[in-house]
């Protein structure tokens, strides 16, 4: 099955500070989804993508499809203790399937 | 609106023991799926059901089977549960199949499962 490259695998940071994290894989993907996931709960969907090149904000977060099509970015700004969490990306090609990345896991220092 | 429900949270199994995972949605989506999620693996499918009376198979479906009872609820079961089989299992659901523009899927709370 396809795994996508997501990086990097941990952060930890300082409050306030700005983050980044991206996913990268060997197929052309037609939709990204980038989720958050706390300790013992099921992720939870943060932002969806769906043509090369669009730039989706949410709050403090954006996200990027890249213009390859294999790639996606995270950026999360003026990070707050909040932000903690284990970051995944989803995408999906010509299929059925959703795949997902292994996961980016956040920690902030206040 | 609970959204996605899962249950149970927790299960511990011996080898060779069968076990039935529940889901359920309210949001009257017609997609519904079946993931499981391990250390460092990210979250892999197992089967997916498009629309009510159909399922299809996974990246790993092997050990496991579905039934789509009707729109709400999609269970997994395990005939005979295997080490190999403990993991923490997600159920999901999206409006419409994911071919489909603007599909986001939703998730449950987990059931964390142990074989012995």
């Amino acid at each position: 099955g396809q795994q996508l490259n997501q990086s990097p695998q941990s952060m930890f940071i300082q409050e306030g500070e700005d983050v980044s994290m991206n996913c990268t894989s060997s197929s052309i993907f037609n939709t990204w989804l980038w989720y958050k996931q706390d300790p013992g709960e099921g992720p939870v969907l943060l932002i969806a993508l769906y043509k090369a090149g669009e730039l989706t904000s949410n709050g403090r977060l954006t996200a990027q499809f890249g213009i390859t099509r294999k790639d996606s970015f995270l950026n999360i700004s003026a990070s707050i203790p909040s932000d903690v969490g284990i970051y995944f990306c989803a995408g999906r090609g010509l299929g059925n399937q959703f795949y997902f990345g292994t996961g980016t896991s956040l920690t902030v220092i206040p | 609106n609970a959204g996605v429900t899962q249950t149970p949270k927790f299960q511990v199994l011996k080898t060779g023991q069968s076990m039935t995972l529940q889901c359920a949605q309210d949001m009257n989506h017609n997609s519904m799926y079946w993931y499981r999620q391990d250390p460092g693996m990210g979250l892999r499918l197992i089967y997916y059901s498009a629309s009510e009376g159909t399922t299809d198979k996974g990246e790993v479906p092997n050990g496991y089977n579905v039934s789509r009872l009707n729109k709400r609820e999609f269970s997994l079961r395990l005939e005979s549960a295997a080490p190999s089989q403990t993991s923490v299992y997600f159920c999901a659901s999206s409006r419409t199949p994911a071919l489909a523009a603007s599909n986001e899927q939703f998730f449950g709370p987990g059931t964390r499962l142990t074989v012995l």
